[in-house]
């Protein structure tokens, strides 16, 4: 069975940072292109960013370049989304995803981020 | 990177058909065969329902079809059911190994 699992959301004040994981398993991670999606409170889903399978390509949603940062450790089967610079407007749930085809075959449950003071 | 358009939203009776439009660029929906479509309930993760514009993952009832034309590509969804009640989004590749969604559409089964 395919899972993705997100930890490392929470509550972070303006300017902080963070630091999001995703265990992958049931699948073969390190041939996977990954992906984040967000979706804010109500609101529609935005993709964030993309990591191919070693890591050496990565690609990231204009309202976040040069802030966040997406990674992956193939032998933890998890990739990561350092996030710094944070914005309210940041405010979501965070969903690691898994490409197929390029579309989003399978979603972690996702981690809600919330950007306040 | 700006949001493919979709209607906000669609409503049919059961058993009727509905079909959401989804419509981007030659940057994307129109420059590539790399369209999908997710249904989404209220608090939980979305599920693929379309991808490379008209393939249906296994699982997918195939009253669920997805199409293009030009700039444009479509989901229709034929014999409506109370469970088809939901929020769906389009997503397109859009060069560059960049990808965009759709706005969402609320669909209410009458």
């Amino acid at each position: 069975e395919v899972q993705l699992v997100e930890s490392g959301g929470g509550l972070v004040q303006p300017g902080g940072s963070l630091r999001l994981s995703c265990a992958a398993s049931g699948f073969t991670f390190s041939n996977s292109w990954m992906h984040w999606v967000r979706q804010a409170p109500g609101k529609g889903l935005v993709w964030v960013s993309y990591i191919n399978s070693d890591g050496s390509s990565t690609t990231y949603a204009d309202s976040v370049k040069g802030r966040f940062t997406i990674s992956r450790d193939n032998a933890k089967n998890t990739v990561y989304l350092q996030m710094n610079s944070l914005r309210a407007e940041d405010t979501a749930v965070y969903y690691c995803a898994r490409d197929w085809s390029y579309s989003v075959e399978y979603w972690g449950q996702g981690t809600l981020v919330t950007v306040s003071s | 990177q700006s949001a493919l358009t979709q209607p906000r939203s669609v409503s049919g009776s059961p058993g009727q058909s509905v079909t959401i439009s989804c419509t981007g660029t030659s940057n994307d929906v129109g420059g590539y065969n790399y369209v999908s479509w997710y249904q989404q309930h209220p608090g939980k993760a979305p599920k693929l329902m379309i991808y490379d514009v008209s393939k249906r993952p296994s699982g997918v009832p195939d009253r669920f079809s997805g199409s293009k034309s030009g700039n444009t590509a479509s989901l229709t969804i034929s014999g409506l059911q109370a469970e088809d009640e939901a929020d769906y989004y389009c997503y397109s590749y859009a060069d560059n190994y960049t990808w965009v969604f759709g706005g969402g559409t609320k669909l209410t089964v009458l």
